[in-house]
């Protein structure tokens, strides 16, 4: 069975790090799309990074130099690491599988997701 | 400000068809990248629910459905049904943003 699975969610204060992680299941994360996808509370959803089957790696304006995702071919986990949070990075995290481009030169749709874990940046 | 606008809520009664739309511009929808839907009922994760403009993953009934014109893409769906009670987000691709999505569209079923 096709499965992905969040952690790491918690409080942390604004200027602090944490890394979530996002185990999968019935698929190689090695030769696939994973992708970030974030919801503020009562927002809509926004992207944070993605990470190609070839390693490459890309994130939009708003997380680029402080947010970085990786991956653990032999654990089948993709991790963000998220550091110098801001009040405005608390949001649902949702972890995804992406299935890579399509002929009309996007990404293809994101048809797995992860349940979600929830990230608080306050004091 | 989504760089794909959505209606922020439609409603109609049971059995009745309502769509959503989603407008983009020339550097995302209108230059020809694909368009997908998502469902988010309340509590949980999205789930994908048309994808390539107007196909349906398995066990997606046929009641819902999805077009693309030029620079816009629009999900429809008829026969509404109160379990289809759920916020509606349109997703595409843009040459200058990468991953693009609708601000979201809230059906209400009266």
């Amino acid at each position: 069975e096709v499965q992905v699975v969040e952690s790491g969610g918690d409080l942390v204060q604004p200027g602090g790090s944490l890394r979530l992680s996002c185990a999968a299941s019935g698929f190689p994360v090695s030769s696939n799309y994973m992708i970030w996808v974030r919801q503020a509370p009562g927002k809509g959803l926004e992207w944070v990074s993605i990470i190609y089957s070839g390693g490459g790696t890309y994130y939009p304006g708003s997380v680029k130099d402080r947010f970085t995702i990786s991956r653990d071919t032999s654990k089948n986990t993709v991790y963000l690491q998220m550091n110098s949070l801001r009040a405005e990075d608390t949001a649902v995290y949702y972890c995804a599988r992406v299935l890579g481009f399509s002929d009309a030169g996007g990404y293809r749709h994101f048809d797995y997701w992860g349940q979600g874990t929830l990230v608080t940046v306050s004091s | 400000q989504s760089v794909l606008t959505q209606p922020p809520s439609v409603s109609g009664a049971p059995g009745q068809r309502v769509t959503i739309s989603c407008t983009g511009s020339i550097s995302n929808i209108g230059a020809g990248y694909d368009v997908h839907w998502y469902q988010q009922l309340p509590g949980t994760a999205p789930k994908v629910l048309i994808y390539d403009n107007n196909n349906r993953p398995s066990g997606v009934p046929d009641r819902f459905s999805g077009s693309k014109s030029g620079t816009s893409a629009s999900l429809a769906i008829t026969g509404l049904q109160a379990e289809d009670e759920a916020h509606y987000y349109c997703q595409s691709y843009d040459y200058t943003l990468s991953v693009v999505f609708g601000g979201g569209t809230r059906v209400t079923v009266l």
